[in-house]
């Protein structure tokens, strides 16, 4: 299995921009999580999907970012507009609930936003 | 203050053993889990352990649970250059929750 991919590795992008985070699960796995990893906050979780619906966002900043997942193979994270205070690194983990509840990571998507 | 709290950092001499050492506080949590952070990395799930067990060992790495007193720690024997990393401690809470809260982690540091 290819494991959890995420793209971009790299986002660089200026204040106000729009940015896209994409992620696709381990197949066959029906949890999805987003989570935010920065030097001062450590990781957060910022939202989660089962079976494609999300349950908790209550981790979301602020209304400038918004995740969806529009199957089962794919999630997005956005963030418009973008500030600064932004750049981090995003991680998506998936698992399989509730029989493996193991969480595993995607490499990230480290965002730098000027 | 920290939901899941850890020191650090923790420098041990190659060949001895590293014990990396958490407390939590929601004693609801279901599984804790120990994760390994290389750097530039993402994060790789090392071990963990349920909620109703005190013990678990799976070759060079030791996980003790004290439930009372909410004390979780991540032995690893016989430390290599390679084990040097950040070493996260991420709790499961009970009552449907079903994401991680983290640790800020340790760093182990491997001296020669």
């Amino acid at each position: 299995d290819a494991g959890v991919i995420q793209s971009p590795r790299h986002e660089v992008t200026e204040m106000g921009q729009e940015v896209t985070l994409r992620c696709k699960p381990i197949s066959g796995h029906n949890s999805l999580f987003w989570y935010r990893q920065t030097m001062m906050r450590g990781l957060e979780l910022l939202i989660y999907f089962n079976n494609n619906v999300p349950i908790d966002d209550s981790g979301m900043p602020e209304d400038r970012f918004s995740a969806k997942m529009p199957n089962a193979s794919f999630s997005t994270l956005k963030i418009q507009p973008s500030e600064p205070r932004d750049s981090a690194v995003y991680f998506c983990a998936s698992s399989r609930e509730p029989s493996l509840h193991e969480q595993y990571f995607g490499p990230g998507t480290r965002l730098t936003v000027t | 203050g920290e939901d899941v709290e850890q020191s650090l950092f923790l420098s041990v001499r190659e060949g001895d053993s590293s014990v990396i050492n958490c407390t939590y506080t929601d004693s609801s949590s279901t599984y804790l889990y120990w994760y390994k952070q290389e750097p530039g990395a993402g994060l790789q799930l090392l071990t963990y352990i349920f909620s109703n067990m005190d013990m678990k060992q799976d070759q060079r790495l030791t996980v003790l649970l004290n439930k009372k007193d909410k004390h979780l720690s991540l032995r690893i024997a016989d430390t290599q250059t390679g084990d040097s990393a950040i070493y996260f401690c991420a709790e499961r809470r009970g009552g449907g929750a079903d994401g991680l809260t983290f640790g800020k982690g340790t760093h182990l540091i491997i001296q020669p």
